[in-house]
């Protein structure tokens, strides 16, 4: 029930096209859906976040779909560039709960130019 | 602005050898804060967390050990290091129920 899990592994992406990044989670606790952004040799940053009280939220080039009924939520990111490419983790906590985050096993994206 | 710091960057231990690596955070107050470990290519490893001075749980049992002798500081250590203890060693902070914001990290090579 803590886990996330996390598809594809990898994902290659043409430059200017979309790349998609989904999650699942099994517990129904969870009220807080973060992804992160980690180039390699540095610590992951947060990207954007999104709680189920809305089902999108967008900055950017970036978006969060969240569909609460099906436990799942995903990234897009329009319009991908080489500079995208990085790993991205999502992520599931529960508020007031302690240390509850729970993050995906990472997505590697490479944009080609 | 908060900010989180660790070090050392990189570290080389032989087999056998101790470790201390050290993180602090700036900015904030009780804050969570997190020690996790990345392997190459792979996903985080959550190792220990506290939620305050001496308050530490481990999630992994395996021969490190976490310490927090002041609110803002948080210490991963190990009396004899393995060659499977070698990865990427990230700290985060946190306040509850919201994202964690982690350090730079230290790359550790145990030969």
């Amino acid at each position: 029930q803590q886990q996330v899990k996390q598809s594809p592994q990898s994902l290659i992406v043409q430059k200017g096209g979309i790349s998609i990044i989904n999650c699942a989670y099994e517990n129904t606790a969870f009220d807080y859906f973060p992804w992160y952004q980690q180039f390699p040799g540095k610590g992951p940053a947060l990207l954007i976040a999104i709680r189920p009280d809305v089902s999108e939220k967008k900055e950017g080039r970036f978006t969060i779909s969240f569909n609460k009924s099906a436990k799942q939520f995903s990234l897009h990111i329009m319009d991908s560039q080489p500079g995208d490419s990085a790993t991205y983790f999502c992520a599931a906590s529960r508020h007031n709960y302690g240390q509850n985050f729970v993050f995906g096993p990472g997505t590697r994206l490479s944009v080609l130019p | 602005s908060q900010t989180i710091h660790q070090w050392p960057a990189t570290l080389v231990q032989p087999v056998g050898s101790p470790l201390s690596l050290e993180c602090t955070v700036e900015g904030t107050s009780n804050p969570n804060l997190y020690w996790y470990r990345q392997a190459a290519g792979r996903g985080l490893q959550l190792l220990f967390y506290s939620v305050g001075i001496g308050q530490i749980s481990s999630e992994v049992p395996q021969n490190l050990s976490a310490s927090r002798p002041q609110d803002r500081q948080f210490i991963l250590s190990s009396k004899k290091l393995l060659l499977s203890d070698s990865g990427f060693y990230l700290c985060a902070w946190s306040h509850t129920g919201n994202e964690q914001f982690f350090g730079p990290g230290t790359r550790l090579t145990v030969l």
